[in-house]
């Protein structure tokens, strides 16, 4: 399976400084995206980023990705506390489903 | 346009009965995917359907099923509920089957 593992699987910051997550996965994909979901709501798409690009911006975030390594991180810059969410990587390949990985869990502290 | 819709948000039953939850996509959305999220598993893939057939099947017993209407509403059923079917289903939709989805609140499931 091509099934994302994001890392850290929790991350506490203050309010300002800067966020990253990591995600790994395991086989050739399609795009990997990114989903933030505030607690034991919907998740809400961030961003999505092709097997062919490497880096992506939209406003306060920025994800690369490395197929090489088969890996991409999410940094979000000057965090805010309603940034405070759990962040989940989804990848995709053809023929086959999402699959999401189980998540960084970030709390920023004002 | 109107978000992912899901109906009910909430939901009580008793080990052995069955449900049935619903969920409107995005208007001119056709693909809807389901999704069960516990915190022991995270985010699993139910199904996935496309144009009213399902496209993609997830690694869940035959007690969950679903489908999906000439309108793109899809409707999932869980049979006999066991305990451990208490969980947050999640329907989401897209354009096409391999872009961004579009996440509903969830149907909180809640079997005793």
């Amino acid at each position: 399976s091509q099934q994302g593992e994001e890392d850290p699987q929790a991350l506490s910051i203050q309010e300002g400084e800067n966020a990253t997550m990591n995600c790994s996965y395991k086989t050739s994909i399609n795009n990997l995206q990114w989903y933030r979901q505030n607690s034991g709501r919907g998740l809400v798409h961030l961003i999505l980023i092709r097997s062919n690009e490497r880096e992506k911006h939209s406003g306060r975030l920025r994800v690369t990705l490395d197929t090489s390594k088969k890996s991409s991180s999410l940094l979000i810059t000057a965090s805010r506390a309603a940034d405070t969410a759990s962040y989940f990587c989804a990848t995709d390949a053809w023929g086959q489903n999402f699959v999401f990985g189980p998540g960084t869990r970030l709390s920023v502290l004002p | 346009k109107a978000g992912v819709t899901q109906t009910p948000r909430y939901l009580i039953k008793t080990r052995g009965q069955q449900v049935t939850l619903s969920c409107s996509p995005i208007s001119g959305h056709r693909s809807v995917s389901w999704y069960q999220q516990t915190p022991g598993q995270g985010l699993q893939f139910l199904f996935e359907y496309f144009s009213e057939t399902q496209r993609n099947k997830g690694n869940f017993p035959g007690r969950f099923s679903g489908r999906q209407f000439s309108n793109s509403r899809s409707e999932m059923n869980v049979s006999t509920l066991e305990l451990g079917d208490s969980a947050l289903y999640l329907c989401a939709s897209g354009g096409s089957p391999f872009l961004e989805q579009y996440f509903g609140p969830g149907t909180r499931l809640t079997v005793t």
